[in-house]
């Protein structure tokens, strides 16, 4: 059974700080990992992909990758009160269905005022 | 790029009726399309995969001959829920993916909330 763990939270962060939001998986022969953001009530949006070890920045968010742990995380710079959303991480592993995703069951942030 | 719309949105039947929901690629061609249901406050739930042309790939637990998927063409998608329950109510959500874009990216669709009565 492949899995995606995620502190399901809520994790609490006042307007302006550094957001981290933590993963670990157990396929070591996984490749992709991907944050997805989803606000209540919506389907998941990505917002952030990642193959190689180090870290990736796109605009306030940083994906950071270790596979060598096997943990993928993601930093939300400046949050804003429009951050507060649950974010999912996921996992992309090959069976003989093919590809797909593994997700976890994702992190409450919320960024108060 | 990589927009995906789901139809309808939100559905209300009654029991033993059938529903079908419809996934479409707006602007590229879905190689492959995922179909989840999520229940409140949990995570999605993989149903089935599908590759355009082909029978879908069912997950362990999910039958088959209840959630028909059809995959006809590289920007379309359905999934019918014969003879729904009220145990059928969920968030039901597709997803695609593409050749040529980075690999295993899926871009999901806005959901289809369906309400067995």
């Amino acid at each position: 059974q492949k899995e995606v763990e995620q502190n399901s939270g809520p994790l609490s962060v006042p307007e302006g700080a550094i957001a981290s939001l933590n993963c670990t998986y157990s396929d070591r022969g996984s490749q992709s990992f991907f944050w997805y953001r989803q606000y209540s009530g919506k389907s998941p949006e990505l917002i952030m992909s990642i193959y190689s070890n180090g870290d990736k920045e796109d605009g306030r968010f940083t994906a950071q990758l270790n596979k060598a742990s096997q943990y993928v995380s993601l930093l939300i710079r400046d949050s804003q009160p429009s951050d507060s959303a649950t974010y999912l991480c996921a996992v992309n592993s090959f069976t003989g269905g093919g590809n797909k995703l593994t997700f976890g069951t994702g992190t409450q942030l919320k960024v108060e005022l | 790029g990589a927009v995906v719309s789901q139809h309808p949105s939100r559905v209300i039947c009654k029991s033993g009726t059938s529903v079908k929901i419809e996934c479409r690629s707006l602007d590229f061609q879905a190689t492959t399309m995922f179909w989840y249901r999520q229940f409140p406050k949990k995570s999605l739930m993989l149903m089935a995969t599908s590759n355009e042309g082909s029978k879908a790939t069912y997950e362990q637990g999910v039958e088959k001959d209840k959630f028909l998927i059809n995959h006809a063409s590289l920007t379309l998608s359905t999934l019918t829920v014969t003879s729904a329950h009220p145990e059928d109510s969920s968030f039901y959500i597709c997803s695609a993916g593409a050749s040529g874009r980075y690999p295993y990216e899926q871009y999901f669709g806005p959901g289809t909330r369906l309400t067995v009565t």
